[in-house]
């Protein structure tokens, strides 16, 4: 079975700008949840969507937002680019239907570099 | 809130040593628990979870121990070997329905020949 899958793998933008980042779930896969790593703030959570609805959401700033499609394909976009969004972009999937199956499966992640 | 304590790095130890990495976390409820780990340029990898007290998860000659007596589920194994060289993350889910992973700082293993 394929894993998850994350495009594009590097990313530079310039500050102003804005990203759109893709995530393909493993095949059966509702749940998509997407985090921000950064050597200094580690792993934090931005959101999840389940069934195309957004079920959770961690504590960024409304300038970062996503959207999950009935395939449960996910993308998030941030808009304004700002030099503090350079990080790793990890997506994850999981089949969010009980708490014995609730593991999380990671991509291998984008790295978005903001100039 | 929920909260994830690791023990700080880095940790080097040579190849066939016993390797202890600590794990304390604070969390409503009954959390399930697990253990990450993520090489060089990658995203990360489930290593072992467990989902309710005593429970014991192992992948890979690697074990943890859910213990809600005093909140904790450290990472073991008996023997490591220079492929183990990584960063290890420990990481909670409060409960069903509520996906969302809250991770320790991550401890970055170096195993030395």
């Amino acid at each position: 079975k394929a894993g998850v899958t994350q495009t594009p793998r590097y990313l530079i933008k310039t500050r102003g700008q804005q990203v759109t980042l893709s995530c393909s779930p493993i095949s059966g896969h509702r749940s998509v949840s997407w985090y921000q790593q950064t050597p200094g703030q580690g792993l934090q959570f931005l959101f999840e969507y389940f069934s195309e609805t957004q079920r959770n959401k961690g504590n960024f700033p409304g300038r970062f937002s996503g959207r999950q499609f009935s395939n449960s394909r996910s993308e998030m976009n941030v808009s304004t680019l700002e030099l503090g969004d350079s990080a790793l972009y990890l997506c994850a999937s999981s089949l969010g239907l009980s708490r014995d199956n609730n593991e999380q499966y990671f991509g291998p992640g984008t790295r978005l570099t903001v100039t | 809130g929920d909260s994830v304590t690791q023990m700080e790095g880095p940790v080097t130890l040579s190849e066939e040593a016993f390797l202890t990495i600590n794990c304390t976390y604070t969390a409503t409820g009954y959390p399930s628990l697990f253990w990450y780990v993520q090489y060089p340029g990658e995203g990360l990898q489930l290593l072992l979870k467990a989902t309710k007290a005593d429970d014991k998860g192992s992948n890979k000659g690697f074990e943890a121990t859910y213990r809600k007596e005093t909140t904790s589920f450290h990472l073991e194994k008996g023997s490591v070997q220079v492929s183990d060289s990584a960063v290890y993350f420990c990481a909670l889910s409060s409960n069903f329905g509520n996906e969302k992973l809250t991770f320790g700082t991550g401890t970055r293993l170096t195993i030395i020949p």
